[in-house]
């Protein structure tokens, strides 16, 4: 089974804060995606990676910025947490062509 | 740019309605189709894709959904639902023939069935 774990499931920071979140994928994926997830916005994407030490912007990328320094391993970092970034973030792995598989979830919180 | 509307946004049934959820996408061309299911609590997963061929996918736990190229859709069915299917379901388009493997999802419905 594929298995993508993310470091936390909450976390409760304060603005101005430097945030990181972690997603670990087990299946040597090449590609990894960051989502937010908000209540009737459904999933917007962040960043994503489709090799080590690679990455693009998705659709949302302002506030943020992405780590990938082994192939497993994809980081999204808030560099200053602001309320507006309060939400559900999921992390995402997929091999080349083919479905993305989810992690649980982290849900930030920043007051 | 591409987009994905998902038309229903809060969809109550009772056990054993069939149900039929609408998936619409603005790409013209080649494009690659998911739908994944969220059930309270638990992460996202993936329901049915389509790729290629019979446009009529089967998927997980009964449903099925049908491609229709001409009116770029790609519906979620299935024939009788049951209170464990109580969760939001996501539609989601790839539009670059998996180059990317990139995502657009559209905006979710929540789906309640009552026993």
């Amino acid at each position: 089974d594929v298995k993508v774990t993310q470091s936390s499931r909450y976390l409760v920071k304060r603005t101005g804060e430097k945030v990181f979140l972690e997603c670990v994928q087990d299946m040597d994926h090449e590609n990894m995606f960051w989502y937010r997830q908000d209540p009737g916005l459904g999933l917007r994407l962040i960043y994503f990676s489709y090799d080590v030490k690679m990455k693009e912007k998705g659709d949302i990328p302002e506030g943020y910025s992405v780590s990938r320094e082994k192939k497993e391993r994809f980081s999204l970092i808030l560099e200053s947490a602001s309320t507006n970034q309060t939400s559900m973030y999921l992390c995402a792995s997929s091999p080349r062509v083919t479905e993305q598989y989810f992690g649980p979830g982290t849900r930030l919180t920043v007051t | 740019a591409q987009s994905v509307s998902q038309h229903n946004h809060h969809v109550i049934l009772s056990e054993a309605a069939s149900l039929e959820l609408g998936c619409n996408y603005s790409y013209g061309g080649t494009v690659n189709l998911f739908w994944y299911v969220q059930y309270p609590g638990q992460h996202l997963q993936l329901l049915l894709k389509y790729f290629s061929g019979d446009p009529l996918v089967k998927g997980i736990k009964g449903f099925e959904a049908e491609f229709i190229k001409s009116k770029f859709s790609f519906n979620l069915r299935k024939p009788s639902v049951q209170w464990s299917d109580t969760a939001e379901y996501f539609c989601a388009v790839n539009d670059d023939g998996g180059a990317t493997n990139k995502l657009i999802f559209g905006t979710g419905t929540l789906l309640a069935v009552q026993p």
